[in-house]
């Protein structure tokens, strides 16, 4: 596609429950990011991607999160044994990675917004 | 990684030029400063980049003193819809392959909002 896709976009479940949420970035960009942002508050980095590198997972709150990128593409975020404060907005965004400075730009995806009950 | 400072809210009106600072005193060498802009219900959206001086593109422009502990986005005659947050960033784009960089954070921004 032309952008950065990502479903679902919204997404209730209860607490307990396991979620997934999946993100596609732009066809070639190596580079893939998870964010966070909750009500009226700024981004959280979660986790970044680069390649077939391994993953900087040094963001994820805890060891409910977990991400994977499958052949350096598509990338799942699962939340386990989901909390309420779990609830947020959870954006992707991929870029292409280079010397240059703008090379680095990041794309975003609309969001998934996660609500846990 | 750089922490940045911006203004909470900006109050403006259409046709008005605005002007953002951003705050960030302890910059590295490697440094850019990159803005985005947010819609509600959106993902952010990169509006401009520079290093050092100042840099235009066809929606803002990037002011940054020799020093460069702090930078200024200006955008010329607001519209309505450009109501948005306006996030300041730091960070080195040639390290994007490494951890600095994609630990961005982006900070609460600045919410701009344009009156008729």
């Amino acid at each position: 596609g032309a952008g950065v896709s990502q479903s679902p976009s919204n997404k209730v479940t209860e607490k307990g429950k396991d979620v997934e949420l999946r993100c596609d970035p732009i066809s070639g960009h190596t580079a893939l990011y998870w964010y966070r942002q909750s009500l009226g508050q700024g981004l959280e980095f979660l986790i970044y991607f680069q390649g077939n590198s391994a993953p900087d997972k040094s963001g994820l709150p805890s060891d409910r999160f977990s991400a994977e990128r499958t052949g350096g593409s598509v990338s799942t975020l699962t939340i386990q044994r989901t909390q309420q404060e779990d609830s947020a907005v959870y954006l992707c965004a991929s870029s292409l990675v280079g010397q240059g400075a703008l090379v680095s730009e990041q794309f975003f995806g609309p969001g998934t917004r996660l609500t846990v009950l | 990684l750089a922490k940045t400072t911006q203004p909470i809210s900006m109050d403006s009106y259409e046709g008005q030029e605005v002007n953002i600072t951003c705050s960030h005193n302890n910059i590295a060498t490697n440094d850019y400063i990159t803005w985005y802009q947010q819609f509600p219900s959106q993902g952010p959206r990169f509006i401009i980049q520079g290093y050092k001086t100042k840099v235009t593109n066809e929606v803002a422009s990037l002011f940054i003193p020799a020093d460069r502990k702090s930078s200024t986005l200006s955008l010329p005659r607001v519209s309505l819809s450009d109501t948005a947050v306006y996030y300041c960033l730091v960070g080195d784009p040639a390290n994007a392959g490494g951890t600095s960089y994609g630990k961005l954070t982006f900070g609460q921004g600045t919410i701009l909002t344009v009156h008729p």
